[in-house]
């Protein structure tokens, strides 16, 4: 699987943006940029993915280099039930079923 | 909710206990699958069922057996577990492989062997 980096750990103020980075040197052009975040306990839960261009939903917007090799996942207005580990994972279309999982960045949001 | 349902949400089970995890979902996903995450480790791929049909296994002991009778009911039976199976053990699924439209997971099983 293509690899992902990111920072291990970062934080944030409540009501601030946050742009947690990724970055995916490896990726190919038909590799999908997923990310996914995990509450203490909890399974993890969809935020965004996308290919090429910028996607925006209702929790985040995910902004892709025109390179592709680095996106970045950004939070409007952090909350403080936006602590969680975010991960940012690629999705080969030759891995078929496989979602891999690294360590992630354990955002912390100080109120 | 998430639209996919583990049940039980806690269990704690001796080494020579028999028990079985249920997941069931109503998305209309046709592919389902196990994770493990043990502590401080991430999530482990364990099983992979399409239309039923298992399409892969991660090398995962026998004593895990899964089940999948049809694409919204998902199950993990488990016989003779050590206690370094105790983990957070997750379901997820999808439409088709995910990849283009994101994967749903549960809340979890907390399994303690004791």
């Amino acid at each position: 699987d293509a690899k992902t980096t990111q920072p291990n750990s970062m934080e944030s103020n409540e009501e601030e943006p946050v742009h947690l980075p990724c970055n995916h040197s490896t990726i190919s052009g038909t590799d999908y940029i997923h990310w996914y975040r995990q509450l203490p306990s909890q399974g993890p839960e969809y935020v965004i993915h996308g290919l090429t261009s910028n996607v925006n939903n209702r929790m985040a917007s995910l902004a892709i280099a025109e390179d592709r090799k680095s996106s970045t996942l950004i939070l409007h207005r952090a909350t403080l039930r936006d602590a969680a580990v975010y991960y940012c994972i690629l999705i080969e279309e030759t891995s078929g079923s496989r979602l891999t999982f690294g360590e992630g960045t354990q955002l912390t949001v100080n109120p | 909710e998430t639209g996919v349902t583990q049940t039980p949400r806690h269990l704690v089970m001796g080494m020579t206990n028999k028990k079985s995890l249920k997941c069931e979902q109503h998305l209309g996903h046709n592919a389902m699958y196990w994770y493990k995450q043990s502590a401080k480790k991430p999530l482990e791929l364990m099983f992979v069922y399409n239309f039923k049909e298992q399409t892969e296994n991660n090398s995962v002991p026998s004593r895990f057996s899964p089940e999948c009778p049809n694409s919204s009911h998902l199950f993990l039976h488990l016989h003779t577990l050590q206690p370094e199976d105790s983990a957070l053990y997750l379901c997820a699924s999808s439409q088709d492989w995910g990849r283009v439209y994101g994967y749903t997971f549960g809340s979890g099983t907390r399994l303690t062997v004791v």
